[in-house]
């Protein structure tokens, strides 16, 4: 699987849009980009995925560059559930393998 | 739809000892793969059932085994348990009509090893 960067933190205010990027320059073409993020101790939560148009479902909004080298996780309306370790990772096969992720912190 | 659902929640055994998790997928799922997660290593496959054939294995020890029964319910089994094997273990169905299908976990197994 291609590797993924993402920053290690980010803070939110309640109510704002919560805008998280992920780096994934040697994405495969036939690689999909997947969000999940987890609250502590909790299993992992699927958020969206995409391979290369951008997605929106009732959770969040995924954004891939033409490139497909980067795309940002969009929370719309961040609450403070939103609060949780949120991971980007490329899939090209049965396996799935996450990095550090991005600690994000909303905010009352 | 009822999720992933995993049992026990929470593990405590002592070195030596032998553990058995069970899951059950989502409705209709016929994959399901189990991951260890620990803070140093981060989430590693251990391996997933299909069918009830084990299609992919990971980097672990003879000591973790599993298994899938016919209503795609899977158990993981890990004898002579060592500290290190203290873990949360997650598993995660699929529909697996292809291999890049989306998986949903479970709330996972919380195991100490003392």
């Amino acid at each position: 699987d291609a590797k993924t960067t993402q920053p290690p933190s980010m803070d939110c205010a309640e109510g704002r849009a919560a805008n998280l990027p992920c780096n994934h320059s040697t994405i495969s073409g036939n690689e999909y980009v997947y969000w999940y993020r987890q609250i502590h101790s909790q299993g992992p939560q699927y958020i969206i995925h995409g391979l290369k148009n951008n997605e929106t479902n009732e959770m969040a909004s995924l954004i891939i560059t033409e490139d497909r080298k980067s795309s940002t996780l969009i929370l719309p309306h961040a609450t403070l559930r939103d609060t949780a370790v949120y991971y980007c990772i490329v899939i090209g096969d049965y396996k799935l393998s996450f990095g550090a992720g991005t600690t994000v912190t909303v905010r009352a | 739809k009822a999720g992933v659902t995993q049992t026990p929640r929470y593990l405590i055994k002592t070195r030596g000892q032998q553990v058995t998790l069970s899951c059950s997928p989502i409705s209709g799922h016929r994959s399901v793969s189990w991951y260890q997660q620990t803070p140093g290593q981060g989430l590693q496959f251990l391996f997933e059932y299909f069918s009830e054939t084990q299609r992919n294995k990971g980097n672990f020890p003879g000591r973790f085994s599993g298994r899938q029964f016919s209503n795609s319910r899977s158990e993981m089994n890990v004898s002579t348990l060592e500290l290190g094997d203290s873990a949360l273990y997650l598993c995660a169905s699929s529909l697996k009509i292809q291999d890049t299908d989306t998986q949903y976990f479970g709330p996972g197994t919380r195991l100490t090893v003392l």
